[in-house]
Order: C-alpha cells, then structure tokens, then sequence
C-alpha cells in the first residue's frame, strides 16, 4: 500500500509565476490535508478538504492561493504570482473516513527565486 | 484556538543516554489527541508517539514514552537509550476531537542532537 505521494519533491519558480503542487493520498483515503512549514518552524495547517470539497480553508492565505480535491485525480495545491515568502515546504497528509490518524508525505520544498 | 508551545529550540544527548522533550498545549477542550512527530534531514513526518486524551495511562512505544499531565496541559516525550538516529526535529502535534478532520496544530519544534 503506497503512501502518500508529493510531487514533485524540489520545485522551483520565478517570482511572478505559478506554482502546483500535487498530492495523490493513501488508498482509502478520502481527506486531504495541505501545511506549510517555513524554515525552522512547525508545520502550520493551511486546508482541508475532501472529495470535491473544502472543508476548512481557516490557514489559506486569502489571496493568490487555492487548493482542490477532484472526484479523479490527485489533491493539488495551487500558488498564483509567487513571491520569496512562499518559499517553504509544503505538506500533504490524507486520512480515512472515521480515522484518528493522518499519514503525511514527504512534502515539496518550493524556491522562489 | 489551541496553541502548543515547545519551549526547547534545541536538546542534546549523549548516546545511550535519556533525554526528555517538553510541550504545552492550551485549550479549552475536554477529548483530544496529542502527538509527537519526528521529523529528520529527509523531511518525512514519521509519528513517534499518540495520547488520548481521555486515557489516564501514558503511552508507551518502545524506548519513547511521554508523561501526560492533563491539568497541567503538559505532555513531554521521553526517549530512552539514546540511539544516533534518534537525531531529527520533534513536534508536538495537537488534534480536536470535536471536529470531523484529523487538523493537527504543531509545535515550533524542538532539534534533538545525539553525541556519540
């Protein structure tokens, strides 16, 4: 049973571009959850969502940032006209339907340059 | 809104040695899970360790134990026997159970170092 599955791990963008991120969950999972972990810091919970929908999005940016879980396919994280403060590791994790336990990737580390 | 706090930025330890990590929470609710994550140079968020909160007995895993002291809002991981790939960031995790999610509110974490 693979894991959660982050790709890709090293991304890097231009200030002013776009950044994707994406995130294909555990087997059996159908919740999703993004966080942001800037250097040296905890991870900070950014949205959760489930199939089709967005169940709290209480620690996305208001702006530039969104994030989706279609019925096919996997979770994507989307970042419009990037800045150097975007700069950090992004991290997915998914859990089951009743589970008491959220399993995480191995994140994407995005450099705005 | 909950908090954790991890007072410790950066632990040493000598190998084969105990060390203990601490961490406070603050909140106002009843049933919760508390965790603690390690997180090395690869960056995988591996759980180390779970409490709920409703159980008064402390987890145990191995050479990690924690010491769960809820009026205190404390809840502080044990390693023992140090071993060198112990070395990584540790974060305490907090998670509601009165949501329907698994949204876990982290620590800022705490660098262990383990000396040969």
């Amino acid at each position: 049973n693979a894991g959660v599955m982050q790709n890709p791990r090293h991304l890097v963008r231009r200030r002013g571009q776009e950044a994707r991120l994406r995130c294909s969950p555990m087997k059996g999972h159908s919740h999703v959850y993004w966080y942001r972990q800037l250097p040296e810091e905890g991870l900070k919970f950014m949205v959760y969502l489930q199939k089709e929908n967005i169940i709290d999005e209480s620690g996305m940016p208001k702006e530039r940032f969104s994030a989706e879980f279609p019925k096919e396919g996997p979770s994507i994280l989307r970042i419009q006209q990037v800045v150097r403060g975007d700069s950090a590791a992004y991290f997915c994790a998914s859990s089951g339907t009743g589970g008491t336990e959220a399993f995480f990737g191995q994140g994407t580390r995005l450099t705005v340059v | 809104a909950q908090t954790v706090t991890q007072s410790q930025p950066e632990m040493s330890v000598q190998e084969a040695e105990t060390v203990t990590l601490s961490c406070t929470y603050d909140t106002s609710e009843s049933d919760y899970y508390l965790f603690w994550y390690k997180q090395p140079p690869s960056r995988q968020m591996i759980l180390v360790i779970r409490q709920e909160a409703y159980k008064q007995q402390n987890a145990t895993e191995n050479r990690f134990s924690v010491n769960f002291q809820k009026a205190a809002k404390s809840f502080s991981l044990k390693i023992s026997d140090s071993q060198l790939g112990d070395a990584a960031m540790y974060f305490c995790a907090y998670r509601s159970d009165n949501n329907a999610g698994n949204m876990l509110t982290f620590g800022g974490g705490t660098r262990l170092m383990v000396k040969p």
